[in-house]
């Protein structure tokens, strides 16, 4: 069974740099053809994707975001963390990690989600 | 980057309807195109992929249509489950994950 799981602060001040953790099991990222990826969504508005790291380690981000996230992976502990940098309260958000399969190109899996309250 | 547009973002129908929900993407991605299923509260849930193949456990009365720009999801016969949001999402290989704005589709 594949589950993924959000972990990290439910508040964090503005300014303040957000680590988030995604565990996950049922899977290795280390097999071709997967990726886990980060997508947030502001109360009552849309899903915006932020960041995505797939089996090779090659990482892409948001356009608009780029210059304040870093994604990594640890195979060892099934793990992805999101930081993102410099912290707004537009950036209060639920935090989803989600898998997604090439080639179906889309994300078939995800976690429940964590809110995120960035305020002072 | 390329945009996706949906379109009503509110849909009111009726249990028994047939209720169609578009999106269209600002240039050609060939029919990369997924839809999901959200509820109040809770993760988003994939419903079809590569524009019409349904995700496993899927029912049938959900269908997805389309290529090039523009992309439809049909369900053909409205169940009390359905009321939901739903959305639209690209991936490509030159091309970042983005996420059309939504579309409520409500009780009418």
């Amino acid at each position: 069974q594949v589950t993924l799981r959000e972990s990290g602060p439910a508040l964090v001040g503005p300014t303040q740099t957000l680590t988030l953790t995604c565990t996950f099991s049922g899977f290795s990222l280390t097999t071709s053809g997967l990726c886990v990826s980060w997508v947030r969504q502001p109360p009552g508005k849309a899903l915006e994707w932020l960041a995505l790291i797939d089996w090779d380690d090659d990482k892409y981000y948001s356009t608009s975001l780029k210059t304040r996230l870093t994604i990594s992976k640890d195979t060892s502990k099934n793990q992805v963390v999101l930081t993102m940098t410099n912290m707004d309260p537009v950036d209060t958000a639920t935090y989803y990690c989600a898998r997604l399969t090439v080639p179906t190109n889309a994300f078939d899996i995800w976690g429940q989600g964590t809110m995120v309250t960035v305020s002072p | 980057d390329i945009q996706m547009t949906q379109s009503p973002s509110t849909l009111s129908a009726s249990v028994g309807d047939r209720v169609i929900i578009t999106c269209r993407a600002s240039q050609s991605i060939s029919r990369w195109l997924a839809w999901y299923q959200q509820k109040p509260g809770k993760a988003p849930k994939l419903l079809i992929y590569k524009t019409s193949t349904l995700q496993s456990g899927v029912p049938s009365r959900f269908s997805g249509s389309g290529s090039g720009t523009e992309f439809t999801l049909t369900i053909s016969s409205l169940q009390p489950d359905d009321f939901a949001t739903y959305c639209c999402q690209h991936y490509g290989s030159f091309s970042p994950v983005t996420f059309g704005q939504g579309t409520k589709l409500e009780i009418k």
